[in-house]
C-alpha cells in the first residue's frame, strides 16, 4: 500500500502558484519524499525530492514540515502544460543492490485552467 | 527526454500468447525497474534488476519474468497472457549504490490483450 495520501484532484488558474499537498504521517527517518508527475499516457517525469530540508529546482519547490509528516509541492507559475497527475512517494534510501522500488498511490490530478 | 527508451510503443496480443518488452536504460545507469500501470491507477512495481540480477519483486506471478544484459538494458517477458495484463508497462533506470538518486522513466509500452 502507498504510504502517502493526496487529494484526488485540484484546479489552478494559469499563471498562479499550484500548491499540491501530501500527507506521509508514517514516514521513517531514512525515507525521502519524491514527487513525480505523469502527463496523460506518458511515462512519469521526475520533479524533485528531499529528506528534511526544503528544496528548489527549475521545475518546483518542495516544502517539508519540520516533523516530516507532510509536504507541499509548489509550482510557482503554473502553465497549461503542467496539467498532469502528480504523485508523492516516500522511499527509503538504499545501499547498492537494495530494493529501490517506488510505491505509488493514485496521485493528484491537477487541472490548470486558462 | 530521459534517455530511457522502450520498445515497442504499442502492442496487441491474444490471450494465451507470450510477449517480450524491451528497455534501454540511461547511459551509466545499472538498475532497471519495471512497473505495470492499469488505466486510472498508479504504477505497480513488478521487479527490479541491479547488475544483471533480480533484487526485488512485487506481487506478480512467475509468468512475469525478466532479464538484464551486460549493457544494463532489460527485457520483461510475460507468458500465458491474460486480459487483465492489458496495461501500460513502464521501465525506469537509476544508478544503484547511491543514497538518493532518482529514477528516470521511459514512455512505456501500451499492451492490449484481446
Amino acid at each position: 500500500d502507498a504510504k502517502t495520501t493526496q487529494p484526488p484532484s485540484m484546479d489552478c488558474a494559469e499563471g498562479r502558484a499550484a500548491n499540491l499537498p501530501c500527507n506521509h504521517s508514517t514516514i521513517s527517518g531514512n525515507e525521502y519524499v519524491y514527487w513525480y508527475r505523469q502527463i496523460h499516457s506518458q511515462g512519469p517525469q521526475y520533479i524533485i525530492h528531499g529528506l528534511k530540508n526544503n528544496e528548489t529546482n527549475e521545475m518546483a519547490s518542495l516544502i517539508i514540515t519540520e516533523d516530516r509528516k507532510s509536504s507541499t509541492l509548489i509550482l510557482p507559475h503554473a502553465t497549461l502544460r503542467d496539467t498532469a497527475v502528480y504523485y508523492c512517494i516516500v522511499r527509503v534510501a538504499g545501499n547498492a543492490g537494495n530494493n529501490r522500488k517506488l510505491i505509488w498511490g493514485l496521485g493528484t490530478s491537477l487541472a490548470v485552467n486558462p | 527526454e530521459t534517455g530511457v527508451t522502450q520498445s515497442p510503443t504499442h502492442l496487441i496480443k491474444t490471450r494465451g500468447q507470450q510477449v517480450t518488452l524491451r528497455c534501454s536504460s540511461q547511459s551509466g545507469h545499472n538498475t532497471v525497474s519495471w512497473y505495470q500501470q492499469a488505466l486510472g491507477q498508479g504504477p505497480q512495481f513488478i521487479f527490479q534488476y541491479y547488475r544483471e540480477e533480480e533484487n526485488g519483486r512485487g506481487n506478480f506471478p512467475p509468468r512475469f519474468s525478466g532479464l538484464q544484459f551486460p549493457n544494463y538494458s532489460s527485457e520483461l517477458n510475460v507468458n500465458a497472457l491474460e486480459l487483465d495484463d492489458s496495461a501500460l508497462y513502464l521501465c525506469a533506470s537509476s544508478l544503484g549504490g547511491l543514497l538518493n538518486t532518482e529514477a528516470f522513466f521511459g514512455q512505456g509500452t501500451r499492451l492490449t490483450v484481446v
